[in-house]
């Protein structure tokens, strides 16, 4: 079975683009979590989705939105970068209470 | 304030143990877990604690006690393949018993020599 998959792996951007970064869950997971890493921290909670639904949000500026497709795929839209919105993106996907399935991210690079 | 605190780097030699710490204050509490990443890649689960006591998984086992908001991961029979960052992340919330917002601590980096 294929784990969580996100595109692209890898990405570079301009001050003032806007982004959109994608991920698939596992088959059969219906919640998809955002989470941002920057260099030398520990993951960041940006958004959970949950039937399509937003079910929670992290302390991250409007310039950050997602949704959830009906087949629970996402997206994560980030506008107006900042050089600051340079970090590897990870998306997760649970199915049970305990644990979340990381796919490998996306790396942002904002010039 | 929410908040998880433990050790930035920890040294130890192939084949011994080490504990990796870590103590936190959040404002919501439903369990204590740990990640592992290598460099760049994706974290992997490793172990959960929802309730106070010893979860063993092999080589790895994790403890909880929420009385003192702490709890550890402790790494036996050290392989040079364990070196990589450990976080300890704290689940604030649960949505419909699916997932939901974990904390993370800022990772310790173990790197394992021979």
């Amino acid at each position: 079975d294929a784990g969580v998959t996100q595109s692209p792996t890898h990405l570079i951007k301009t001050r003032g683009q806007h982004v959109t970064l994608r991920c698939s869950p596992i088959s059969g997971h219906k919640s998809v979590s955002w989470y941002q890493q920057v260099l030398g921290q520990g993951p960041q909670f940006i958004f959970q989705y949950y039937e399509k639904e937003e079910r929670g949000r992290g302390n991250f500026p409007d310039r950050f939105s997602a949704r959830q497709f009906p087949n629970y795929s996402s997206e994560l839209n980030v506008n107006a970068l900042l050089l600051g919105d340079s970090a590897l993106y990870l998306c997760a996907s649970s199915i049970q209470r305990n644990e979340q399935f990381f796919g490998p991210g996306t790396r942002l690079t904002v010039l | 304030g929410q908040s998880l605190e433990q050790p930035s780097e920890v040294t130890a030699v192939e084949g011994a143990i080490v504990q990796i710490n870590c103590t936190y204050q959040t404002s919501g509490f439903y369990g204590l877990s740990w990640y592992q990443q290598h460099d760049g890649g994706a974290p992997t689960f490793l172990s959960y604690n929802g309730l106070d006591g010893l979860e063993e998984t092999g080589r790895f086992s994790s403890f909880l006690s929420r009385s003192d908001s702490y709890g550890y991961l402790l790494l036996q029979e050290l392989q040079m393949k364990d070196s990589a960052s450990y976080f300890c992340a704290v689940r604030e919330y649960m949505i419909y018993n699916q997932g939901g917002k974990l904390i993370f601590g800022q990772g310790t980096e173990l790197s394992v020599k021979p």
